[in-house]
């Protein structure tokens, strides 16, 4: 699986997006980008994944770049439940194992 | 839906005793996964069990280490003897072609 690059922490207010950036400059074109967070003392939470259209879903959105090789996981009104360690994954399909760095560490801020 | 379940949620032993651990994942899925997670760190896959079949246990320390799935639906890891350096949240996760639930994890420290 091919590598990611996450800053290790960022802050946000709530109310606001907050927009957590991903570098997967060697990501292969048979692999998606998947995010998962992991709130404090539970297990990490699936969010979204996609290939190369950018997603929503009920939780957030996906924009990755036209060369694949960056994404942006997009949380449109962030409330203080949203903070967390947010992990960007690349990997080719479900099933397979997941290799998680050490992710974004998001503070909320009231 | 219930969610994946793990008992314990906390264990304390001291270093060379045993400890064991049991997951039960979500009705219905046949991929189970036991990773590590260390201080500070995201988790690392340990074992992988399509139904009751070990597919991926290459990071698995076998010389202590053991788990078994056996009628494909719960999950035992085992650690005999645990050493100090096997302190950490014990992760179990489970998957139906699709993405993966986890449980809360258990919470070992060796002392």
């Amino acid at each position: 699986d091919a590598k990611t690059t996450q800053p290790t922490s960022m802050d946000c207010a709530e109310g606001r997006a907050a927009n957590l950036p991903c570098n997967h400059s060697t990501i292969s074109g048979n692999e998606y980008v998947y995010w998962y967070r992991q709130i404090h003392s539970q297990g990490p939470q699936y969010i979204i994944h996609g290939l190369k259209n950018n997603e929503t879903n009920e939780m957030a959105s996906l924009i990755i770049t036209e060369d694949r090789k960056s994404s942006t996981l997009i949380l449109p009104h962030a409330t203080l439940r949203d903070t967390a360690v947010y992990y960007c994954i690349v990997r080719v399909r479900w099933g397979e194992k997941l290799t998680f760095g050490t992710g974004t560490r998001l503070t909320i801020i009231p | 839906e219930a969610g994946v379940v793990q008992s314990p949620r906390y264990k304390i032993i001291e270093k060379k005793q045993p400890v064991a651990f049991w997951c039960n994942p979500i009705s219905g899925h046949n991929t189970l996964y036991w990773y590590r997670q260390n201080l500070g760190q995201g988790p690392e896959l340990l074992i992988r069990y399509e139904n009751e079949e070990a597919v991926d246990d290459s990071q698995l320390p076998k010389d202590r280490f053991s788990a078994e799935r056996l009628k494909g639906v719960d999950s035992t890891l085992k650690i005999q003897p645990a050493e100090l350096g096997d302190s950490a949240v014990y992760l179990c996760a489970s998957s139906s072609s699709g993405e993966q639930y986890f449980g809360p994890g258990t919470r070992l420290t060796v002392t």
